[in-house]
């Protein structure tokens, strides 16, 4: 079945540094979106890429949805201690019934 | 206009108790899907329901789980017989259309004793 990969499941950084984090796909998808979910919270959706090479930006995050659609990053500039969570890809398969496959994420944590 | 609710928040029950979890989407929403999370886990697909009608279930288990959401009234999650291995964050989301953004609920966090 698909698999959608985030890898490492752990990162830490000082606060003022960048961040970057991939999401690999073992399918082509038809759209990827990102979540973030605070510790003891639920997700919330941060943003949507449809097309091939899509990069979008909101503030200090960077989206970008590779050419062949299989593979997406997120890319946080300067680092704040309110970036802390824990983030998730999701990849959703053209004609798969619109489910959403999430990988495991990738949890941040900022030192002050 | 409100979010995604779920309740109970917290939900506790002992071996072979059934376990109802409930939904209500925001506003508007027909799309309605529920995933499964452990601890130091991602989101696990569980199913997708449009009013009255399962789209998906392909990632509920075949014994024990039901889900459905009526005409009327939110959507519901059945767990039937509950072993300790159910124990679990459950969120629930909505979306407007088929592939849009999901919205999610606060979760109900499931202890099984």
């Amino acid at each position: 079945g698909q698999q959608v990969m985030q890898i490492p499941q752990y990162q830490h950084v000082q606060e003022g540094e960048d961040f970057t984090t991939y999401c690999n796909s073992s399918t082509t998808l038809s759209n990827i979106q990102w979540y973030k979910q605070r510790p003891g919270g639920h997700p919330v959706f941060l943003i949507q890429l449809v097309k091939s090479g899509e990069v979008k930006k909101q503030k200090r995050l960077t989206f970008q949805f590779g050419e062949a659609k299989k593979n997406s990053s997120l890319h946080i500039t300067a680092t704040q201690t309110t970036d802390v969570g824990t983030y998730f890809c999701a990849g959703e398969v053209a004609g798969a019934n619109s489910k959403l496959t999430f990988g495991k994420g990738i949890t941040l944590s900022v030192r002050p | 206009n409100a979010g995604v609710m779920q309740n109970p928040r917290h939900l506790v029950r002992r071996r072979g108790q059934e376990a109802r979890l409930r939904c209500s989407p925001m506003k508007g929403h027909s799309h309605v899907y529920w995933y499964r999370q452990l601890p130091e886990e991602g989101l696990k697909f569980m199913v997708y329901l449009q009013k009255e009608n399962i789209i998906d279930e392909s990632g509920m288990p075949k014994e024990r789980f039901s889900a459905e959401f009526p005409k009327e009234g939110p959507s519901i999650l059945r767990i039937q017989q509950v072993v300790r291995g159910d124990s679990a964050a459950y969120f629930c989301a909505s979306s407007l259309l088929p592939g849009n953004e999901q919205f999610f609920g606060p979760g109900t966090r499931l202890t099984v004793l």
